[in-house]
C-alpha cells in the first residue's frame, strides 16, 4: 500500500514569504506527526495530531507555525513570513495508533530553502 | 531537551566489519526504538525492543538494552555499503517520539 507521501519535496521561498507543506499520511493512520530537522541534526518535534482531539502543539517553535488535520487525514503545516532559520527539512510521520508500542511511518520530507 | 544521545557521532568502518552504535536515555521507558535515514530524508524503522527485554535481533541487526544504565546499542553485523546512514534512538516523551541527534555510520568499501 501507499505510504506517508509530502509535498513539495523542495520548496525554495523568499524571507518574509508564506508557505504550506503537505502531508498525505497511511490511511486508517490516527496519529499523525511533524518534525523538523536542519542540517546535520536530530529531529525536533512540532506538532501531534490524535484523531479528533486537540492537537499537541508544544514544540512549534513560533505562533508564526501552524498546522491542521482535515478530516483525519492530510495535514498541511503553514509557516508564515518565514525566516532564514526555517530552512530545514521538514518530515511527517503516521502511526496506526499514537503511542510508543507504535512505529512510526515517515515521509520523504520537504526540504525548506529560505532565501 | 532530547531524551536519547547516540554514541559515537560519526562511525566509519570497512565494509565487512561489524558497527555498534549506542543510545543513553533520561528517564524510565516502555520501550525503545531505533530509525535508519538515508540522504537527510524519510526514517525508516528498524526495530522496537521492550523494556522488559534485554535482545532482540532483526537479520543482521541486534539491539541490546540496559534499563539500569538507561542505555541501548545497536550492532550491525557483516556491515554493508548500503548500511551507510544516519542511525536514530527514540524514546517516547508524552506520547510522542523524542530522538537523540543520531550517529553517522559510513561503510568504506
Amino acid at each position: 500500500g501507499a505510504g506517508v507521501s509530502q509535498s513539495p519535496s523542495n520548496k525554495v521561498t523568499e524571507k518574509g514569504k508564506d508557505v504550506e507543506l503537505r502531508c498525505d499520511p497511511i490511511s486508517g493512520h490516527t496519529a499523525l506527526y511533524w518534525y523538523r530537522q536542519s542540517l546535520g541534526q536530530g529531529l525536533e518535534f512540532l506538532i501531534y495530531f490524535q484523531g479528533n482531539s486537540a492537537p499537541d502543539k508544544s514544540g512549534l517553535p513560533s505562533d508564526r507555525f501552524s498546522a491542521e488535520r482535515t478530516g483525519g487525514s492530510v495535514s498541511t503545516l503553514t509557516i508564515q513570513r518565514t525566516q532564514q532559520e526555517d530552512s530545514a527539512v521538514y518530515l511527517c510521520a503516521s502511526s496506526l495508533e499514537p503511542g510508543e508500542s507504535y512505529e512510526q511511518y515517515f515521509g520523504p520530507g520537504t526540504r525548506l530553502t529560505v532565501t | 531537551s532530547q531524551q536519547g544521545e547516540e554514541d559515537p557521532q560519526a562511525l566509519s568502518i570497512q565494509e565487512g566489519e561489524n558497527a555498534t552504535m549506542n543510545c543513553s536515555y533520561k528517564t524510565s521507558i516502555n520501550n525503545l526504538q531505533w530509525y535508519r535515514q538515508n540522504s537527510g530524508r524519510g526514517l525508516v524503522h528498524l526495530i522496537l525492543i521492550r523494556s522488559n527485554e534485554r535482545e532482540k535481533h532483526s537479520g543482521r541487526l541486534r539491539v541490546t538494552l540496559d534499563t539500569s544504565k538507561k542505555s541501548s546499542s545497536l550492532l550491525i553485523t557483516a556491515s554493508r555499503a548500503a548500511d551507510t546512514a544516519s542511525y536514530f534512538c527514540a524514546t517516547v516523551g508524552a506520547q510522542k517520539l523524542v530522538f537523540g541527534q543520531g550517529t553517522r555510520l559510513t561503510i568504506n568499501p
